[in-house]
């Protein structure tokens, strides 16, 4: 079955570390996308990217980093300049030759940070 | 940057008829979603409408829009316990280099009681 893989869906990690997310994507979709999400808000866009090596910044994007090395995966590291970063971690992707094609999302990461 | 106002919370009886409500700002967005997020889980595309439609109907769901007041809302008809959730919706928001991305409101906690 074609879908979107994130890994872990539970992640725990002292203050000051920096730690990857991991989003891989089986749909042959060219792009993807990671969102934030707290507590009774809504998604915030991190960072997205619709080819393979090229990336934007979202709405949220300090603290993060990302990398499109291959169409299938694009991870997500948050690192220690974050200030926040206790929250559910979404991935998602899109298929660019449908025009504004919806997004099709994985089950998320939570993220804790102590 | 462009909002996507929702209310937060709607409780409704098992058999009845419940009414999402979302209010959006961009008036060039082309496509509007609906997704559902169930405890613990990513967002699954429920609907979207175009918006050159008034309303869009797909089984136990109705869209209704009204671009001149920017207002959507989502109907689920027959209401079941299985439709608790929180329910999000979400529009198309093209970048200066043409990108589409979505902007999502923050949701709006369905809870339906037997």
């Amino acid at each position: 079955d074609g879908g979107i893989t994130q890994s872990p869906k539970y992640l725990f990690r002292k203050e000051g570390q920096n730690v990857t997310l991991s989003c891989e994507q089986n749909l042959n979709h060219d792009a993807m996308y990671w969102y934030r999400q707290d507590p009774g808000q809504g998604l915030r866009l991190i960072y997205y990217s619709q080819i393979v090596n090229d990336f934007q910044k979202g709405d949220i994007a300090e603290g993060y980093s990302v990398s499109r090395e291959k169409k299938e995966s694009f991870p997500l590291t948050v690192t220690s300049a974050q200030k926040n970063p206790t929250a559910f971690y979404l991935c998602a992707s899109s298929n660019l030759g449908l025009k504004n094609s919806p997004l099709h999302f994985g089950n998320g990461t939570r993220l804790t940070v102590t | 940057g462009e909002d996507v106002e929702q209310s937060l919370f709607l409780s409704v009886r098992e058999g009845d008829s419940s009414v999402i409500n979302c209010t959006y700002t961009d008036s060039s967005s082309t496509y509007l979603y609906w997704y559902k997020q169930e405890p613990g889980a990513g967002l699954q595309l429920l609907t979207y409408i175009f918006s050159n439609m008034d309303m869009k109907q797909d089984q136990r769901l109705t869209v209704l829009l009204n671009k001149k007041d920017k207002h959507l809302s989502l109907r689920i008809a027959d209401t079941q316990t299985g439709d608790s959730a929180i329910y999000f919706c979400a529009e198309s928001i093209s970048d200066d280099s043409g990108y589409s991305t979505l902007t999502f409101g923050k949701g709006t906690m369905l809870l339906v009681s037997p």
